[in-house]
């Protein structure tokens, strides 16, 4: 299996900051990335796929990049909807794996 | 427009079979594959497995012959059945559509499954 290593845990960052996330696959995903929010109780929402395409309603301070086995998401200019948990996912192969998460704060 | 339901218990008591429901709708689950995703309380995701828009499935080993999908197209239904359930098969429980092969664009709101002891 694929093993994806997420950092950081958790992050805490003021308003207006511009905080990058890292994901790290254990062998070469082929950019076969995507990125997903999840606020508190809901569901993850897809934000970004084939690591650096935004999805549809994705406001664009979200970006993706990367390649090969490392990846990163950003988010530019943070607001306070921006508190989640954000998540990781290789579908490069099965079973498709996920990092362990990142919770954001606002300091 | 697409939405995606989970029913199912809230408490399955220790090794016994959860069972739970996702119905589909404003697409066909014979043009799109449908996944199920766990998610422990306060802990990352977990892929469970698979029904192909063919009628195919596949699972993660991890769950070894203890996972069972299944679907009614006619009722845009896919079941998820699961036996011998521990204490740590305790989660929230999702379905997800599969977009195109690759990733999941749409996911229902889940359903939180207590085991219990």
């Amino acid at each position: 299996d694929i093993q994806m290593t997420q950092s950081p845990a958790s992050l805490s960052a003021s308003l207006g900051e511009t905080v990058t996330i890292e994901c790290r696959a254990s062998e070469d995903i082929y950019s076969n990335l995507a990125w997903y929010q999840q606020k508190p109780g809901n569901s993850p929402q897809l934000l970004i796929y084939d690591a650096n395409s935004l999805a549809d309603g994705v406001p664009s301070r979200f970006s993706g990049s990367g390649s090969g086995t490392q990846y990163s998401l950003k988010i530019n200019s943070l607001q306070s909807e921006d508190v989640a948990s954000y998540f990781c996912q290789q579908y490069n192969n099965y079973p498709f794996t996920f990092g362990s998460g990142t919770k954001l704060e606002i300091k | 427009q697409v939405q995606l339901k989970e029913t199912g218990p809230d408490l399955v008591q220790l090794t016994q079979t959860l069972s739970i429901t996702c119905t589909v709708s404003g697409f066909s689950l014979t043009t799109y594959n449908v996944h199920w995703v766990r998610q422990p309380p306060g802990k990352g995701l977990e892929w469970m497995g698979a029904m192909w828009n063919g009628g195919g499935t596949d699972y993660n080993s991890a769950f070894k012959s203890r996972l069972s999908i299944s679907r009614d197209t006619s009722k845009s239904q896919v079941f998820l059945k699961m036996n011998s359930l521990q204490t740590d098969d305790t989660a929230k429980y999702f379905c997800a559509r599969h977009h195109n092969w690759e990733y999941f664009d749409y996911w229902g709101q889940g359903v939180m499954v207590t085991v219990s002891s």
